[in-house]
């Protein structure tokens, strides 16, 4: 099956650093990746979509300019985290959808802690 | 607004038996249901869907019913196995903002027991 990678799995950074995490689909392309956020005992919240060689569509509550997302090439898509504090310690995972498929592929997830 | 809710956080079944896990929604667009399976340290993987012209799917041990009128599917598995306990999430889409813009409920943690 189609696979997400999805790094660091696990980051631990000091408030006011900022935190890249890279999501790649291995073999296939993924026209869309999609980020969420997931805070204890609660959803997966939808951050972002992203479509390769375009700007990402945000959801309402979302600040675009902490949650930069770049989606340079059709494996590779990054969230960095700007200017971290310590209530952007979070669960963040990325999933992917195939240019002709219909199937959510996930990342393994990563845990940010912000000190 | 919690669009999609599990409301029971944990549930424990013996081997052998059924499980079933349940969701409810809120948002009467939602017209796709999907069941997501989740391990520790790895992504959700999907496990089955549902389209809301249907009020049953099966594929093997795993059966999602939906009750458009209640608003309330369910995902039952028989017989239960311990490779099943795993963090289950339940989500929904509304096909007309893109069948892949998810919204998902807080999981269920199955525990099965040898």
């Amino acid at each position: 099956g189609a696979v997400v990678s999805q790094h660091p799995s696990r980051v631990i950074c000091k408030s006011g650093t900022s935190v890249k995490i890279e999501c790649r689909s291995l073999d296939f392309q993924a026209t869309t990746m999609f980020w969420y956020r997931q805070f204890p005992k609660q959803s997966l919240m939808l951050m972002a979509t992203s479509n390769e060689g375009s700007k990402a569509t945000y959801e309402q509550g979302v600040e675009k300019d902490k949650f930069l997302i770049n989606h340079a090439s059709l494996t590779l898509s990054t969230l960095t985290v700007t200017s971290a504090h310590p209530e952007d310690s979070s669960f963040y995972i990325c999933s992917a959808i195939q240019r002709s498929g219909t199937k959510l592929f996930f990342g393994s997830g990563t845990q940010l802690s912000v000190l | 607004d919690q669009q999609v809710k599990q409301n029971s956080p944990s549930l424990s079944v013996q081997e052998g038996r059924i499980s079933i896990l349940n969701c409810d929604y809120t948002n009467s667009m939602f017209d796709y249901f999907l069941w997501y399976k989740k391990y520790p340290a790895e992504g959700p993987t999907f496990l089955i869907s549902i389209s809301s012209i249907k009020d049953k799917n099966e594929d093997g041990r795993f059966t999602v019913f939906l009750n458009k009128s209640a608003k309330h599917l369910s995902l039952h598995i028989v017989p239960s196995q311990p490779g099943d306990s795993a963090v289950y999430f339940c989500a929904a889409s509304a096909r007309r903002e893109g069948a892949q813009k998810l919204v998902f409920g807080q999981g269920t943690r199955l525990t099965i027991n040898p």
